[in-house]
């Protein structure tokens, strides 16, 4: 089964600027995840999906952040205007959500960000 | 240049021995914790997890051990590889209340193995 695909892999913008993360889940995966990953530490949750409804955002930047799933599969991950500190690997991920419990997250390559 | 993995604990060890990686938790209430490989320049990928109502759990080289008295996770991998080399992050979910299986993530450590 292919794997949570993300694009682009890179990318590099100035201050102020807007940029744009897409990615696709494991076919059959209900659950949808935003992490951000700054660098030497673990992923942060910014934002969970159940289907296409938001279920937990309260560590969404949201004066800067949105992000949208509108069919409930491919989400992308908006950023507007950027700031030095978004600087990070924006991580997505999936799961089944047959048990939110059990479910195992299914990482994504990420998206290396570099805000200039 | 970049100041890579200078804040994280790292663990060397040589090709064939076994590896410990530690992992304190804070949440008393998780109910599951799960270990998580990650490679330079790739995503976390899963290794293994526990429930809460287990100490111990195997799988192919790898050994997790749960120790709540203490809110303690570990992480053994038998006959270390150099394909083992990556940061290992242990990871605590609370399936209760609004948390609906949200993953927090512990510091991690950098795994060198020396061939």
């Amino acid at each position: 089964e292919a794997g949570v695909a993300q694009s682009p892999r890179y990318k590099i913008i100035e201050k102020r600027q807007s940029v744009a993360f897409w990615c696709n889940p494991i076919s059959g995966h209900a659950t949808l995840y935003w992490y951000q990953q700054i660098l030497g530490q673990g992923p942060k949750l910014l934002i969970q999906f159940q289907n296409n409804g938001v279920v937990d955002d309260s560590q969404l930047p949201k004066d800067r952040f949105s992000a949208e799933r509108l069919k409930g599969v491919d989400s992308t991950l908006k950023i507007q205007p950027a700031k030095l500190e978004d600087s990070a690997v924006y991580l997505c991920a999936s799961s089944r959500f047959r048990d939110p419990a059990a479910d195992t997250q299914y990482f994504g390559p990420g998206t290396r960000l570099t805000v200039l | 240049g970049e100041s890579v993995g200078l804040h994280l604990p790292t663990l060397s060890v040589q090709e064939g021995d076994n590896s410990i990686i530690n992992c304190a938790y804070s949440n008393s209430a998780s109910d599951y914790f799960i270990w998580y490989k990650q490679e330079s320049g790739k995503g976390p990928q899963f290794i293994i997890d526990i429930r809460s109502n287990m100490d111990k759990r195997q799988g192919q080289r790898v050994t997790v051990l749960l120790n709540k008295t203490v809110k303690h996770l570990s992480l053994q991998i038998a006959a270390t590889q150099p394909g083992d080399s990556a940061v290992y992050f242990c990871a605590e979910k609370d399936a209760g209340g609004t948390s609906y299986g949200k993953l927090t993530f512990g510091q991690g450590t950098i795994l060198t193995v020396h061939p």
